[in-house]
């Protein structure tokens, strides 16, 4: 099993709708991650979390939402999803190392 | 304002030459760095690391080098091999948060 699993793999979904994309680690880490990945931009912070009850905003949360449901999982609302959302969408988690380890991505397509 | 600079969006390298990525960043505070590799279908994977104190780090093929003066730094693949034809992150830490580069694209041709 994957470190980082995230669901879905890939997404195409309406504009307007509500999606919620989800990320469990089994690292034990209690730090956890949401970027996104658009072409020339390269990976983009939308939220982190330093613990359950920790949440922060990143760099590009505006139209984004998070839930630290518990220490494993950590996942990422579009309450109303518009195209320019539409991005590949990374989950990942550390310790107090500085390393991250990565999940492998959804690729969310909104029409 | 990207405090992470990756100014190569692709590079070509002949098997068994040297490849050479490069990335400058703006921010002082920055306490580590660290190069990222990623596949297609796949998330980034940790490649190597330098502490803001040192200007060198070696592990195996890999090399980074940090020009803190100069606000840059380097990975070095010797010798480059085709399965290392993939995109390059540049990263910084500071507080335990990673800002990103933009990426570069490494072909190594056979």
């Amino acid at each position: 099993d994957a470190d980082v699993t995230q669901t879905p793999r890939n997404r195409i979904t309406k504009t307007g709708k509500r999606i919620m994309l989800e990320c469990s680690q089994t690292k034990g880490h209690d730090r956890m991650y949401w970027y996104r990945q658009d072409p020339g931009l390269g990976l983009r912070l939308i939220y982190y979390s330093f613990d359950v009850k920790d949440i922060n905003k990143g760099e590009i949360s505006d139209g984004y939402s998070v839930s630290r449901q518990a220490q494993a999982k950590f996942s990422l609302s579009l309450e109303s999803a518009i195209p320019n959302q539409t991005a590949l969408y990374f989950c990942a988690t550390s310790d107090l190392t500085v390393g991250y380890t990565f999940g492998s991505g959804t690729r969310l397509t909104v029409v | 304002d990207q405090q992470v600079k990756q100014n190569s969006p692709s590079l070509s390298v002949q098997e068994g030459r040297i490849s050479i990525l490069n990335c400058d960043y703006t921010n002082s505070m920055f306490d580590y760095f660290l190069w990222y590799k990623k596949y297609p279908a796949e998330g980034p994977t940790f490649l190597i690391s330098i502490s803001s104190i040192k200007d060198k780090n070696e592990d195996g093929r890999f090399t980074v080098f940090l020009n803190k003066s100069a606000k840059h730094l380097s990975l070095h693949i010797v010798p480059s091999q085709p399965g290392d034809s993939a995109v390059y992150f540049c990263a910084a830490s500071s507080a335990r948060q990673l800002t990103f580069g933009s990426g570069t694209q490494l072909t190594v041709l056979p």
